[in-house]
């Protein structure tokens, strides 16, 4: 079973400051995925990681993934309030269909 | 809204009775998943279909659940006997087959009192 273990669980930074978010898997997976879920919300899809050094950005979040470390990060340039949620990775496997969550970094952004 | 939608959003129940919720993807998608999640936790994999077809299943999915997915399109997920450990968020997604990312329904809360 593939595990998914995000690093920290909570998250509290100030508004304009930079943060990583760092999400381990533990077996081979070529796809991880961010999303973001807003209290008592679905989830919102942020970024798809399809291939080693994938680098994607979005406004002031940048998500990268290095399979060989089998390590994904979701780096927070000069946050804002709006920013505050609960971010998610998941891995699935290459051939597989099951996403594996990890437990979620709780982002509280202070002005 | 082409997104996918799930009924109930909220749903109430005493111990011992059964709940269904429904879930409709996006319309060209093949792919339907269950998900649940409890508080502070990140989502669990329950089930998924490809078409009609249900293809895996997870250990969590015990013989008090059942998901038919009978026509292709819209999905059920059916709790009989509801316990109180089964109150959760429970997450509906869908996808094409030759997509990667998984589309997220609003969910629906179920309250086993």
């Amino acid at each position: 079973e593939l595990k998914v273990e995000q690093n920290p669980l909570f998250l509290s930074m100030q508004e304009g400051k930079n943060y990583t978010i760092y999400c381990n898997y533990s077996t081979t997976s070529d796809r991880l995925y961010w999303y973001r879920q807003d209290p008592g919300k679905s989830l919102e899809s942020l970024f798809v990681l399809l291939s080693n050094g994938a680098v994607k950005q979005e406004g002031r979040l940048m998500a990268s993934l290095d399979t060989k470390a089998r390590l994904s990060t979701l780096h927070i340039t000069a946050a804002v309030h709006d920013l505050s949620a609960t971010y998610f990775c998941a891995a699935s496997h290459f051939t597989g269909n099951q996403f594996y969550f990890g437990t979620g970094t709780s982002l509280t952004v202070i002005p | 809204d082409t997104g996918v939608s799930q009924n109930p959003r909220h749903k109430i129940t005493k111990r011992g009775q059964n709940v269904t919720f429904r879930c409709d993807p996006i319309s060209e998608h093949n792919r339907l998943y269950w998900y649940r999640q409890t508080l502070g936790q990140g989502p669990e994999f329950l089930t998924y279909f490809q078409n009609e077809a249900q293809l895996e299943k997870s250990r969590l999915l015990s013989d008090r659940f059942s998901a038919e997915r009978p026509k292709g399109s819209f999905s059920t997920l059916e709790i009989q006997r509801t316990e109180q450990g089964d109150s959760a968020m429970y997450l509906c997604a869908s996808s094409s087959i030759a997509g990667n990312e998984q589309f997220f329904g609003p969910g629906t809360r179920l309250t086993v009192l």
